[in-house]
């Protein structure tokens, strides 16, 4: 039972920015959403986490809706080397459950 | 690189037969995590250790087991394999014990086939 909704995949033109969105509706109130994304069979790599607030690292930026219904995740100037599947999770417990993700595909 | 070191890289085996994974943290880390990546399965949480004791359990067969060590490497045992135990094993290691807010740090993995 997945507690995230990610779109499959995704485009986006290098040198753009790439909205992720993430529909997280049933997330409990003490419960992070997470980011990671996965290369072709690489391990997975952290993006970024948030609780309420938006956060930004120099690799990201996360925006939660105020309701925390949702969040997206921002690459601000997208390049090639973004390809990946792009895992939004909220935390359960102890374990990390990752749905399907979204595939973005960076383009020339 | 994130600083989790996994061995081996690839490791072919046979149906009824026995591997052990090995996993040593990023320096510091005191939790180390497994995962199993599969086709249809997708990226599934195995278990948890912390500083040496099981933390938490997740879809881990009884097949497999684990242990943490005293100096924080980690190792997965897996026994009786199975064509289906074919998949990347991954491990992960983390800086708090906090379950929150605790970003996971992952290793290059382990790709396992059973023939």
């Amino acid at each position: 039972d997945a507690k995230t909704t990610q779109p499959t995949s995704m485009d986006c033109a290098e040198g753009r920015a790439a909205n992720l969105p993430c529909n997280h509706s049933t997330i409990s109130g003490n419960e992070y959403v997470y980011w990671y994304r996965q290369i072709h069979s690489q391990g997975p790599q952290y993006i970024i986490h948030g609780l309420k607030n938006n956060e930004t690292n120099e690799m990201a930026s996360l925006i939660i809706t105020e309701d925390r219904k949702s969040s997206t995740l921002i690459l601000p100037h997208a390049t090639l080397r973004d390809t990946a599947v792009y895992y939004c999770i909220v935390r359960v417990n102890n374990d990390m459950r990752f749905g399907a993700g979204t595939r973005l595909t960076v383009k020339p | 690189d994130s600083g989790v070191t996994q061995t081996p890289k690839h490791l072919i085996t046979a149906t009824g037969q026995r591997v052990t994974l090995r996993c040593s943290p990023r320096s510091g880390d005191l939790s180390v995590y497994w995962y199993q990546q599969s086709l249809d399965q997708g990226l599934q949480f195995l278990i948890q250790y912390y500083n040496g004791e099981e933390r938490a359990k997740g879809n881990i067969l009884e097949r497999f087991s684990a242990q943490q060590f005293p100096d924080l490497h980690s190792e997965l045992n897996l026994s009786s394999l199975e064509l289906g135990d074919s998949a990347l094993y991954f491990c992960a290691s983390s800086p708090r014990l906090e379950e929150w807010n605790n970003e996971q740090f992952f290793g290059p993995g382990t790709r396992l086939t059973v023939l």
